[in-house]
């Protein structure tokens, strides 16, 4: 299993915007719908942000949202709070054989 | 409340094995597919297996294939993960994670537990 591609890192002032790709292929990413991120703050256990692609939990705000176009699924953060300064990784559903894939995380600075 | 507490990280030579548990509570545990997910210490999330509600489908990641085996004890509200011929690059924090959609699930992990550590080394 090949793990999706994100940038190591991005940052962004508060206030601004900045969003996060996550590259897979027609195999994962392309074939279904079922991408879901994940924000993990140093020494905390991740939580879930995104999921089905776009849609938000309960709870989590509505400054983060997502979006896919072909194989690439898209994190966006509006707003942005020194809080959101974490790691964030991509997550989908690649089919029976592979089953579960994650991206190697995006380290977000909040400058 | 829902609450994953995982337990059964120890350190361990190459080659060894270890079970690790995961009790669950404040949910239907009977109704959610549960995975485990790794983290190498530094490294990301890997995810590592499944199984779906009624524990009739299991799933794993190719790089433990063959070598772990995941169960769960619907009477008990546990999850476990025995892990033999372990190897160096086992190393990391064993999270168990529940799906947030019932039976089939989305794939898409609502709760996480804090994690058990396993080393292997010699």
């Amino acid at each position: 299993q090949s793990a999706l591609t994100q940038p190591a890192s991005v940052s962004g002032s508060p206030g601004q915007s900045i969003t996060i790709s996550c590259t897979g292929t027609s195999s994962d990413v392309g074939s279904y719908n079922l991408v879901s991120w994940y924000q993990q703050h140093p020494g905390k256990a991740p939580k879930l942000m995104i999921y089905e692609g776009s849609k938000r939990p309960s709870g989590v705000s509505n400054r983060f949202s997502g979006s896919k176009s072909g194989n690439t699924a898209s994190l966006t953060i509006s707003g942005l709070q020194a809080e959101d300064e974490a790691d964030y990784y991509c997550c989908s559903y690649a089919g029976s054989s592979t089953t579960v894939v994650f991206g190697g995380g995006t380290k977000l600075t909040v400058l | 409340e829902v609450q994953l507490v995982e337990s059964g990280g120890v350190v361990v030579q190459p080659g060894g094995s270890l079970r690790l548990s995961c009790a669950a509570s404040g949910f239907t545990f009977d109704d959610y597919t549960m995975h485990w997910v790794r983290q190498a210490p530094g490294k990301g999330l890997e995810w590592v297996s499944l199984i779906s509600w009624d524990g009739g489908s299991t799933y794993y990641a190719d790089s433990v294939k063959g070598r772990f085996t995941i169960s769960r004890d619907n009477s008990k509200n546990s999850l476990y993960l025995q892990m033999n011929s372990l190897r160096t690059e086992d190393t990391a924090l064993y999270y168990c994670a529940k799906d947030l959609v019932v039976h089939l699930g989305v794939y898409a992990f609502d709760y996480w537990g804090q994690g058990t550590l396993v080393t292997v080394s010699s």
